[in-house]
């Protein structure tokens, strides 16, 4: 199976931050991937597909970048409902595999 | 805009079997993918597999084979996923996810999810 992993597990920020997480994967899916922002209790809601295009309706301060095996979510200018969990998710090839998540708290 | 409804929270002894629906509301099955995806507490996602109802194909993960089964039914315009023999490792919130884009498109992401059902498996 394709191992994804993100990181940081944790990241603490300020409003108005500009943070960014990172998701490798342990084979190179091109530009398969997926990123979700998912807040508790809630199912999760997708962000970006084919690593950098932005799902309809999603602000544009969320961007994504990278290919192969190396990824990014950005978000510039955090705003109070950013602060939730995040998860990338290859569909490259079955099995698809998600990150463990990346948790982003208010400092 | 097409929502997907599932089933309740259900409790299961080990050893039984539980049976989850993914109902969309508000819009039809159409030509695409739904996946099953599970989330244990404090743990990411795990992917079980797909169901395309149109054609109808599934396709498992193989820690799944033989014990989840994946079916749909169209003129309820639902999906259902069956996993037996539990043990408490199965204890999960489990969700229905449809995929971005019709399936002749190929693999996508997840645009539509469903609520969640809290599958609990306790003696």
């Amino acid at each position: 199976d394709n191992q994804m992993t993100q990181s940081p597990s944790i990241l603490s920020a300020s409003v108005g931050d500009r943070v960014t997480i990172t998701c490798r994967a342990s084979q190179s899916i091109s530009s398969w991937l997926a990123w979700y922002q998912q807040k508790p209790g809630r199912a999760p809601k997708l962000l970006i597909y084919k690593a950098s295009t932005l799902q309809t309706g999603v602000p544009s301060r969320f961007s994504g970048s990278g290919s192969g095996t190396e990824f990014t979510l950005t978000i510039s200018g955090l705003q109070t409902e950013d602060f939730a969990t995040y998860h990338c998710q290859q569909y490259d090839r079955y099995p698809y595999t998600f990150g463990q998540g990346t948790k982003l708290e208010i400092k | 805009q097409l929502q997907l409804v599932q089933s309740g929270a259900e409790v299961r002894k080990p050893g039984s079997s539980v049976k989850v629906s993914c109902k969309a509301s508000g819009g039809s099955l159409s030509n695409y993918a739904f996946s099953w995806v599970r989330q244990a507490p404090g743990q990411g996602f795990e992917w079980m597999g797909m169901v395309v109802p149109m054609f109808p194909s599934t396709n498992y993960a193989q820690k799944f084979e033989g014990r989840a089964t994946f079916t749909a039914d169209r003129s309820m315009n639902a999906v259902f996923l069956e996993l037996t023999s539990l043990t408490s490792e199965d204890t999960a919130v489990y969700f229905c996810a449809r995929d971005r884009a019709p399936r002749h498109y190929g693999d996508d992401a997840f645009e539509i999810w469903g609520q969640g059902t809290m599958v609990t498996v306790s003696s």
